[in-house]
C-alpha cells in the first residue's frame, strides 16, 4: 500500500520560498505510468491544483502559479519537492501531495496527510 | 482552464435520504470526471473516477454518471459517515481543476 508523507517547515516569511518535500512509501516513485502532484486548500476554501511531475522529470505547472513553483523528483530518495518563490500571506494552505494514478482516467488516488503551511513575518 | 460548477454548495439531508450533486464543466470533457469526499482535517479521498467507475473499497452506495459537461453523484441512502464536503474534478486537460465543493450537512 502506498504511502504519501509531506514534510517541510510550517512557517514561512514573506518573499522567501516554500519548500516541501513528499516521501513516498511502500512502493518504488519510479514504477508504474503514474504522476506524482502537489495541490493546495487555503482554510475553508477548495483545493487548486500547483502542478505535478512525471519520473522522467517531465512536469505540468498551473499557470496561475506558473512563474514561482517548481517541483522536481529524486527517484534514488524516492521523494518529490515543491519549490514556491516569494510568498505572500495568499499561498497561506495546507499543502498535499498526491499520486496521480490512470485507470481509464488519471484521478488522484493516494494522498498524503497535508501539511499547513503559513506565510508571516 | 475548465471550470467546474458544483451544485448545491451545501446540503441538509437525513440518514437514509437519497441525495444527488452535481457538476457542471465549462467545455466538453468525455468521461474525465472524478468524485472526491473530504472530511474536516483529512485528505481527500476519491470515490468515483472516470465519471463511473466505483473506486476500490468505496460502498455501493455511492454511484457516479454523466459525460461531457453534466455529471452527478449520487449517495443511493445516507449512512451518519457521509456527512462531509464532495468535490468533483476534471481530468481532462492541466491544469487539473476541482469544484468548489458541496458541503453535505445533517
Amino acid at each position: 500500500q502506498v504511502q504519501l508523507q509531506e514534510s517541510g517547515p510550517g512557517l514561512v516569511k514573506p518573499s522567501q520560498t516554500l519548500s516541501l518535500t513528499c516521501t513516498v512509501s511502500g512502493g518504488s516513485i519510479s514504477s508504474g505510468s503514474y504522476y506524482w502532484s502537489w495541490i493546495r486548500q487555503p482554510a475553508g476554501k477548495g483545493l487548486e491544483w500547483i502542478g505535478r511531475i512525471y519520473t522522467s522529470g517531465n512536469t505540468n505547472y498551473n499557470p496561475s502559479l506558473k512563474s514561482r513553483v517548481t517541483i522536481s523528483v529524486d527517484t534514488s530518495k524516492n521523494q518529490f519537492s515543491l519549490k514556491l518563490s516569494s510568498v505572500t500571506a495568499a499561498d497561506t494552505a495546507v499543502y498535499y501531495c498526491a499520486r496521480d494514478y490512470y485507470d481509464t482516467a488519471y484521478y488522484f488516488d493516494c494522498w498524503g496527510q497535508g501539511t499547513l503551511v503559513t506565510v508571516s513575518s | 482552464d475548465i471550470q467546474m460548477t458544483q451544485s448545491p454548495s451545501s446540503l441538509s439531508a437525513s440518514v437514509g435520504d437519497r441525495v444527488t450533486i452535481t457538476c457542471r464543466t465549462s467545455q466538453s470533457i468525455s468521461n474525465y470526471l472524478n468524485w472526491y469526499q473530504q472530511k474536516p482535517g483529512k485528505a481527500p479521498k476519491v470515490l468515483i473516477y472516470a465519471a463511473s467507475s466505483l473506486q476500490s473499497g468505496v460502498p455501493s452506495r455511492f454511484s457516479g454518471s454523466g459525460s461531457e459537461t453534466d455529471f452527478t453523484l449520487t449517495i443511493s441512502s445516507l449512512q451518519p459517515e457521509d456527512f462531509a464536503t464532495y468535490y468533483c474534478q476534471q481530468s481532462y486537460s492541466t491544469p487539473r481543476t476541482f469544484g468548489q465543493g458541496t458541503k453535505l450537512e445533517i
